[in-house]
């Protein structure tokens, strides 16, 4: 089993709609999770973190996180053409300071 | 500097050779990381610095690599008889204090080719 898991995709969805994006996480005690956001040919950007149970919201970003079903998920509202990116999910390990990635799952938005 | 920088942006070269890999973080950032991603896959943790130290070395693949952070700024990442496996694209990125509260941010990477 992976330590991070994500639907690789592509996911698509008109301009406009709410994308949701999915990870699960095997280590029952990690504590920080977090959402980047990879561009074809560019390196990782943060987008979003977030420790406590619960929803977070930022802008057209929430991030969704249970802990009990070891499962963090990124809302993005009104989805534009130049969300279109591949969306990581970063977990890290319990007792260390060490980022675990998923495999990313490409969007895209349709104009 | 404004920004994580990474040299050479672009490295080719023969297997069997040595090459290093060289990240200079944001000014005053203590914590340092390198992964490797595949094509296709997320970023792989290698292995993080404070300060000086390796924090953490274990996902280092074996003793071909190396990292040296000897003045607790730049870093150089060495990999020793390079195989057609190890091409990839190197990441580095850097945070202010490490730990689970602090913003990474990532280099633009140095892609590495093994032919």
């Amino acid at each position: 089993q992976k330590e991070v898991e994500q639907n690789s995709g592509p996911l698509s969805v008109p301009e406009g709609a709410i994308a949701s994006l999915n990870c699960t996480y095997s280590d029952r005690g990690s504590q920080s999770f977090f959402w980047y956001r990879q561009y074809s040919g560019k390196s990782p950007e943060l987008i979003m973190f977030i420790y406590s149970n619960g929803d977070k919201e930022d802008g057209r970003f929430t991030a969704q996180l249970n802990k009990a079903s070891q499962y963090v998920s990124l809302l993005i509202r009104d989805s534009q053409p130049s969300d279109s990116a591949t969306y990581l999910c970063a977990v890290i390990s319990s007792g260390t300071y060490k980022y675990i990635f998923g495999t990313g799952t490409r969007l895209k938005v349709l104009a | 500097g404004a920004g994580v920088s990474q040299t050479p942006s672009n490295k080719v070269t023969e297997k069997g050779k040595y090459v290093e890999l060289r990240c200079d973080p944001i000014s005053g950032h203590t914590a340092l990381y390198w992964y490797r991603q595949s094509l296709g896959q997320g970023p792989e943790f290698l292995i993080y610095f404070q300060g000086t130290g390796a924090a953490d070395d274990s996902g280092l693949p074996n003793d071909r690599f190396f990292a040296v952070r000897p003045e607790g700024s730049v870093s150089t990442l060495k990999i020793q008889r390079t195989e057609r496996g190890d091409s990839a694209v190197y990441l580095c990125a850097s945070s202010l204090n490490g730990g689970g509260t602090d913003t990474q941010y990532f280099g633009p990477g140095t892609r590495l080719t093994v032919l």
